[in-house]
């Protein structure tokens, strides 16, 4: 079945305690994205990525890092998780750049405490 | 820079109702227009999309129209289930800038 899959599905932190999700997609998409959604603001691209190696910022990237080393994984790391990164986390994939229609991993929610 | 403007939820109808959801976008380029749409604990999954001017997008009962004149890509179904109750987000790709935007989604609440 061909699907985004992001781990965990619910995590809760302490603030600085660094913090790894994983996204794997099994459908050969050469572009993958982040993006965190809050209540009010909709979906917001944190970072994303148009090949192995290709990263780049989204609209909102301050305390993000990502890593593109191989075409289906693209992991979300926060180095020092804070509060206001208390949020729903989708990784999302696509052929190319969206013009095909994004596939959405289940999300992780994530509390930083 | 590029924007999609919803109308703000949440939407209540009964069964059968006819449904409107209105989107606006503001863009630069020529862009490609989706809805998507998101069931309660799960991701986004695409609706249906629209690529060019005056083409419509269908899937499961939704259309839209890209309207280039009005900016418009408004989502409709003649006649709604209590399981289309979800929120629904317009999204445009715009290729200049490489990345989708989305609009802040509108809930829709369908009772029996």
């Amino acid at each position: 079945e061909a699907q985004v899959t992001q781990n965990p599905r619910y995590l809760i932190t302490v603030t600085g305690k660094k913090l790894t999700v994983t996204c794997s997609q099994n459908m050969n998409h050469e572009y993958m994205s982040w993006y965190r959604q809050d209540p009010g603001l909709g979906l917001r691209q944190i970072y994303y990525s148009m090949n192995v190696e290709v990263t780049d910022k989204g609209d909102v990237p301050e305390g993000y890092k990502v890593s593109r080393k191989e075409k289906r994984n693209f992991p979300l790391i926060l180095e020092s998780p804070s509060p206001n990164q208390t949020s729903l986390y989708f990784c999302a994939s696509s052929l190319s750049q969206g013009f095909d229609g994004y596939t959405f991993g289940s999300g992780t929610r994530l509390t930083v405490v | 820079g590029d924007s999609v403007t919803q109308m703000e939820g949440p939407v209540t109808l009964s069964e059968e109702a006819f449904l409107t959801i209105n989107c606006t976008y503001t863009a630069t380029g020529y862009p490609s227009l989706f809805w998507y749409v998101q069931y309660p604990g799960e991701g986004l999954q695409l609706l249906l999309k629209a690529t060019k001017a005056d083409d419509k997008g269908s899937n499961k009962g939704f259309e839209a129209t890209y309207r280039k004149e009005t900016t418009s890509f408004h989502l409709e179904k003649g006649s709604v289930q209590v399981s289309d109750s979800a929120v629904y987000f317009c999204a445009l790709s715009d290729r200049g800038y490489q990345k989708v935007t989305f609009g802040t989604g509108t809930k829709l609440q369908v009772i029996p």
